[in-house]
């Protein structure tokens, strides 16, 4: 167990509608990252927040936004659905998001993912 | 597009076989990490090595880097059934301060019992 929790486990939607996934990071954990898992593509980095704000943002898609709450859980949400946005969708978090110069990177822990089924 | 890419992207296995995957990535790195899933699980951090580091060793992994090559490769010695998953490398790449791991496509391993 990583420490991360992802809700829920499970979506099966419609094209065209309105998604949200949830994501609770690590006691501790400032920074949380977004991720997409899908067959043809790998695992694609999607979007970072850090202690509530943006930091870094990979090939998120317009119609996809997140946001990060004081209490530091993330929500990712996902509209105008489509059936090429079928994937596994990961969150992760870290300590930190890591400092210019030396070091910096700190390992990730990933949570069991959301299945979203778009049908 | 990838910046790691692991090769080969199938092996499959006897248990108590060594198990040997690579990673090739594009740009220069401050870190280079190995992770492991089991299918359709998270993926769960192996070992991460240096930019300066050439070796690293964690139980019966060990892992290189070539930075004159850009390469690294995992080595699972005596491997097990339970070690059946899919292995990625991840490396570095900077973004406005941050540095975001970026993943290959990642290696099946299946050992077989």
């Amino acid at each position: 167990d990583s420490g991360v929790t992802q809700t829920p486990k499970h979506l099966i939607t419609a094209t065209g509608q309105r998604v949200t996934l949830r994501c609770s990071p690590r006691s501790g954990d400032l920074s949380v990252y977004w991720y997409q898992q899908s067959l043809d593509q790998g695992l694609q980095f999607l979007i970072q927040y850090y202690n509530g704000e943006e930091r870094a943002k990979g090939n998120i898609l317009e119609r996809f936004s997140a946001q990060q709450f004081p209490d530091l859980h993330s929500e990712l949400n996902l509209s105008s659905l489509e059936l090429g946005d079928s994937a596994l969708y990961f969150c992760a978090s870290s300590v930190a998001t890591g400092t210019s110069g030396g070091s910096p990177y700190n390992e990730q822990f990933f949570g069991p993912g959301t299945r979203l089924t778009v049908l | 597009s990838q910046q790691g890419e692991e090769d080969p992207q199938a092996l499959s296995i006897q248990e108590g076989e060594n198990a040997t995957m690579n990673c090739s990535y594009k740009t220069s790195i401050n870190n280079l990490q190995w992770y492991r899933q089991n299918s359709g699980r998270g993926l769960v951090h192996l070992i991460l090595i240096r930019s300066n580091e050439r070796e690293k060793h964690s139980g019966r992994l060990r892992v290189t880097l070539d930075t004159s090559k850009k390469s690294s490769s995992l080595l699972i010695t005596a491997s097990r059934a339970a070690d059946t998953a899919s292995y990625f490398c991840a490396t570095d790449v900077t973004s406005g301060g941050s540095y975001i791991p970026t993943f290959g496509r990642g290696t099946s391993l299946i050992v077989h019992p």
